[in-house]
């Protein structure tokens, strides 16, 4: 069965903080997608990025960076210099694409809130 | 371009009655998926169709059903609608089924109340 933790309900910075968001899954596939979702108060799911099980090298976009370690089924997501506008709900999701198709499993999401 | 469209954007329904949900996705893309999501959860899959069929579906009753049209479009039914129907439903296309590089792109949602 495949399965997204989030063990992070709610987490509280200050702008300029960095902050991690802790993504653990499960899966038995060997061939799987990660994801990072926001999802602002207006409530569209705004994709971040994606990471395929074969790329474990770890990069950084802008403010953004994450930490792919399949050893330890994880996938951590990394705000640098929070602000204000970032405050929203971070959602993890996994997909193993299949001939059936290509559903995405979600944690049950980060409330980031972040005060200036 | 437009991204992925939803409407209404809320709905109030009374229990037992029926309620159809639709989604315009965005241009070029040909696979639709609908996910439930209820308050302080994440989305859950409810079904994706591609062709006009449904090619995976979650662990949802036969209550919830789906449609797909030729322009790629589609409808979620929720048929004797329940208090715990109440949530969130969010629509989501994506580029050729199976891609490797499949990416979701999500509206904004229906928000369904049932009272």
């Amino acid at each position: 069965a495949q399965k997204v933790t989030q063990a992070q309900t709610e987490i509280s910075v200050v702008e300029k903080e960095d902050v991690t968001l802790d993504c653990v899954y499960e899966t038995r596939d060997t061939t799987y997608y990660l994801f990072w979702y926001k999802q602002p108060p207006s409530g569209e799911l705004v994709f971040l990025i994606r990471r395929n099980s074969f790329d474990e090298q770890n990069e950084i976009s802008g403010r953004y960076s994450w930490n792919f370690q399949k050893s330890t089924s994880s996938f951590n997501f990394t705000i640098t210099a929070s602000q204000v506008v970032d405050s929203a709900v971070y959602f993890c999701a996994l997909s193993a694409p299949n001939q059936a198709g290509t559903a995405l499993i979600f944690g049950k999401g980060t409330t980031l809130s972040v005060s200036s | 371009d437009a991204g992925v469209t939803q409407s209404p954007t809320h709905l109030i329904k009374t229990r037992g009655q029926q309620v159809t949900l639709r989604c315009s996705p965005k241009s070029g893309h040909d696979t639709v998926s609908w996910y439930q999501q209820a308050l302080g959860q994440g989305p859950q899959f409810i079904f994706q169709y591609y062709e006009e069929e449904e090619r995976q579906r979650g662990n949802f009753p036969d209550r919830f059903s789906g449609h797909q049209f030729p322009n790629y479009s589609s409808e979620l039914n929720v048929n004797a609608l329940l208090l715990g129907d109440s949530a969130l439903y969010l629509c989501a296309s994506s580029p050729i089924l199976d891609s490797l590089n499949t990416e979701a792109f999500f509206g904004q949602g229906t928000r369904l109340t049932v009272v």
